[in-house]
């Protein structure tokens, strides 16, 4: 089984500042990464899959970055929207795993 | 627009059983795979089970092999979960989600199950 483990765990930051979340893998995923939103009492939204690719709908201060094993999710200019809990998943061998989660708080 | 809408969630008693329907539209549901992922109170994502269109293909997490089973009908548009032998530690909002290669790219808004005696 793949584990990601995601750092931080809390990252508090201002509106405007830049926000940095990192995704680790037990072993290479290739591109195969997904991230998503998580709002409290919401389903999750997918943001970025293959790496750095946007989602439908997704604003361009989302980007996605990394390959193999170290993947790195970044929003420039954080908005008043953006603080929301974001999880890392992958697939392989036909097991789903997702990161244990980064909370992104206002600060 | 697609919507997944999941339904049958409540409480149950451990070792009781609950099934879970999830209404999808919006799209041609027999072309896409489907899962449930659940999320314990104040926990993390879990994936739970897999489907291919055809339900020729069916994969499931350890923690709930043997117990749980994923089915759909592809003339209703639905897609189930099945749920036996509850435990406490299956006590979770579950989610449908839409398949797309490995990743999901559409949620339904989930259905709480409560497993307490």
């Amino acid at each position: 089984e793949i584990v990601l483990t995601q750092s931080p765990a809390t990252l508090s930051l201002s509106p405007g500042e830049r926000a940095t979340l990192s995704c680790r893998a037990s072993q290479s995923v290739s591109s195969y990464l997904a991230w998503y939103q998580q709002k409290p009492g919401q389903a999750p939204r997918l943001l970025i899959y293959d790496a750095s690719s946007r989602a439908t709908g997704i604003p361009a201060r989302f980007s996605g970055s990394g390959s193999g094993t170290d993947f790195t999710l970044t929003i420039s200019s954080l908005e008043p929207e953006d603080f929301a809990v974001y999880y890392c998943q992958q697939r392989s061998n036909w097991l789903y795993t997702f990161g244990q989660g980064t909370k992104l708080e206002i600060k | 627009e697609v919507q997944l809408v999941e339904s049958g969630g409540g409480l149950v008693q451990p070792g009781g059983s609950l099934r879970l329907s999830c209404a999808a539209s919006g799209f041609t549901f027999s072309s896409y795979s489907m899962n449930w992922v659940r999320q314990a109170p104040g926990k993390g994502l879990e994936w739970v089970s897999y489907i291919t269109g055809s339900s020729s293909t069916i994969y499931s997490a350890d923690s709930v092999k043997g117990r749980f089973t994923i089915s759909r009908d592809n003339a209703r548009n639905s897609l189930y979960l099945q749920m036996n032998s509850l435990r406490d530690e299956d006590t979770a909002v579950y989610y449908c989600a839409r398949s797309n290669n490995y990743r999901f790219d559409y949620w339904g808004q989930g259905s709480l199950v409560t497993v307490s005696s």
